[in-house]
């Protein structure tokens, strides 16, 4: 089992939607989450930390169950820019100091 | 515009070649980090300095050799690189490897080895 999963995707929708992405994390001593959103041919950029209780940022609302080991983003009104790749990040304190783990990544199309 | 910068943008080489790869980040970070990129991929971890004390090597083939000549900056030396290693090569710096906040990338370095 990977240490993060994704929604496979890809996600095609229409301008205006509302899309929301999961992910999964393996290891509960796992300390920090991050959405990273990445353009076709360019860096990870960050798009949001995710908090226990919960965060929102305009359009984008992110979410974290640590019971369940879950994590989620949320994007309401889609724009034709939000098109791009979503990674979940999952970051290790003490053990595994410096390691954060990607998921594979899960592709937003927005169309008009 | 990212504060990692990274350099060369583009790199090709041929296996037996030997270059090198630049980053450099003036945010005080104390961590920095190499990460390979392939197509349709998630970045996976190479190496990382800690105070500029390599504290990871992720069983990275020995053609790839990273030093950390101050706090600033890092490099990426290659040599007799395989045609399998061209990628993405992506730089990452963070406060210190104990403050699990966000890593901030550069661009990238993209390789190509003929």
């Amino acid at each position: 089992r990977k240490e993060v999963e994704q929604d496979p995707g890809p996600f095609n929708v229409p301008e205006g939607a509302t899309v929301a992405f999961n992910c999964t994390y393996s290891n509960s001593a796992s300390q920090s989450f991050f959405w990273y959103r990445q353009d076709c041919r360019k860096e990870p950029k960050l798009l949001m930390s995710v908090y226990s209780s919960g965060n929102e940022d305009g359009r984008f609302t992110a979410q974290l169950n640590r019971a369940s080991q879950y994590i989620s983003l949320l994007i309401r009104d889609s724009k034709l820019s939000d098109s791009a790749t979503y990674l979940c990040v999952v970051r290790f304190g003490d053990t595994n100091a410096g390691k954060s783990t990607f998921g594979d990544g899960t592709t937003l199309t927005v169309k008009p | 515009d990212t504060e990692v910068t990274q350099t060369p943008k583009h790199l090709v080489m041929g296996m037996t070649n030997k270059k090198s790869l630049k980053c450099e980040q003036h945010m005080g970070h104390r961590a920095m980090y190499w990460y390979k990129q392939k197509a349709k991929k998630p970045p996976e971890l190479m190496f990382v300095y800690s105070y500029e004390k390599l504290s990871i090597n992720e069983s990275v083939p020995s053609r790839f050799s990273p030093e950390c000549p101050n706090s600033s900056l890092l490099n990426l030396h290659l040599h007799a690189l395989q045609p399998e290693d061209s990628a993405l090569y992506l730089c990452a710096s963070s406060q210190s490897v104990l403050n699990t906040g966000e890593l901030f990338f550069g661009e990238g370095s993209r390789l190509t080895v003929l």
